[in-house]
C-alpha cells in the first residue's frame, strides 16, 4: 500500500542555516509525484514543490530544493537560508494511481520546524 | 485568483446535532477534494469530485458524510448525527487535472462536537 514516512517530529535550524526534512515513500506504481507542503500556525496548507518520479532534476522553486532519491525512495525537502517565517509544520505527500486512486494526495504525519533567531 | 474559500471558518455543535460545510473552489479548478486533519496528522482524504461527479471516497467516510457538488461547482460536506470523534479540521482542496498538478487548499473549516 502507498505510505508517506517522516521519521523527524520537529527540527530546530538557526536562522539563515540550511535545513533538511526527511520523507521517504513506498509504492508500487512506477508513475507517481511527490509534493512538499507548509502549514503555519495559522492552519492554512501551502503548496511548496512537486517532484515527477520520471524528473531527472531534482525540483527546486527559490529557496526550496528538493534531494530525490528515486533508488531509496526518498524526497527530502531543503530549505536554504532558513527565515523566522520558515516556522511551520511540513508535510510530504505522494500521488500515484495504486489501487485506483485518482489523482488524490496521500500525507505523511508532518515534521514540525522551529527557526530559532 | 482568489483561491479556495471555506465557510464558515469554525463551527461549534452539540453532539448528534448536523452540520454543513461549504467550499468554493477556484473557478477553472475541474477537482475537488476533502480532506479532515486531526491535532498532529496529516490531512486524510476523505472525497473527492472530478466536475460534478463524486468519485472516490474513503472508508473514513461513514455513512453519517455526504458531500455533493451540484453543476460541478462549489461543494458542501454534511455530517449528520454529529459524534465527538468528529472534531477536526475539515480542509477543502481544488486542482485542474492530476500527474504534477498540486492540490490548493483552502483555510479550512475547524468543527469542534461537544
Amino acid at each position: 500500500a502507498q505510505k508517506i514516512t517522516q521519521t523527524q517530529p520537529g527540527m530546530f535550524v538557526q536562522e539563515k542555516e540550511a535545513v533538511t526534512l526527511d520523507c521517504t515513500y513506498d509504492t508500487s506504481d512506477p508513475s507517481y509525484g511527490l509534493f512538499w507542503y507548509k502549514q503555519p500556525s495559522s492552519g492554512e496548507v501551502i503548496f511548496l514543490i512537486y517532484q515527477g518520479s520520471y524528473d531527472q532534476q531534482n525540483a527546486t522553486e527559490g529557496r526550496y530544493s528538493l534531494n530525490f532519491q528515486k533508488a531509496r525512495k526518498s524526497a527530502n525537502l531543503v530549505i536554504s537560508a532558513s527565515q523566522l517565517g520558515d516556522s511551520a509544520m511540513y508535510f510530504c505527500a505522494m500521488r500515484d494511481n495504486y489501487g485506483g486512486s485518482q489523482g488524490n494526495l496521500i500525507f505523511g504525519k508532518g515534521t514540525k520546524l522551529s527557526v530559532k533567531p | 485568483d482568489t483561491g479556495v474559500s471555506q465557510n464558515p471558518r469554525h463551527k461549534i455543535t452539540k453532539r448528534g446535532q448536523n452540520v454543513t460545510f461549504r467550499c468554493d473552489p477556484i473557478s477553472e479548478h475541474n477537482r475537488l477534494y476533502w480532506y479532515r486533519q486531526t491535532l498532529g496528522q496529516g490531512p486524510e482524504f476523505l472525497t473527492y469530485f472530478q466536475n460534478e461527479a463524486q468519485l472516490e471516497k474513503s472508508r473514513l467516510l461513514s455513512d453519517r458524510f455526504s458531500a455533493e457538488r451540484p453543476k460541478g461547482s462549489f461543494s458542501t460536506l454534511e455530517i449528520q448525527r454529529t459524534e465527538q470523534g468528529d472534531s477536526a479540521m475539515y480542509l477543502c482542496a481544488s486542482s485542474f487535472g492530476t500527474g504534477s498538478s498540486p492540490l490548493h487548499f483552502g483555510n479550512g473549516t475547524r468543527l469542534t462536537v461537544t
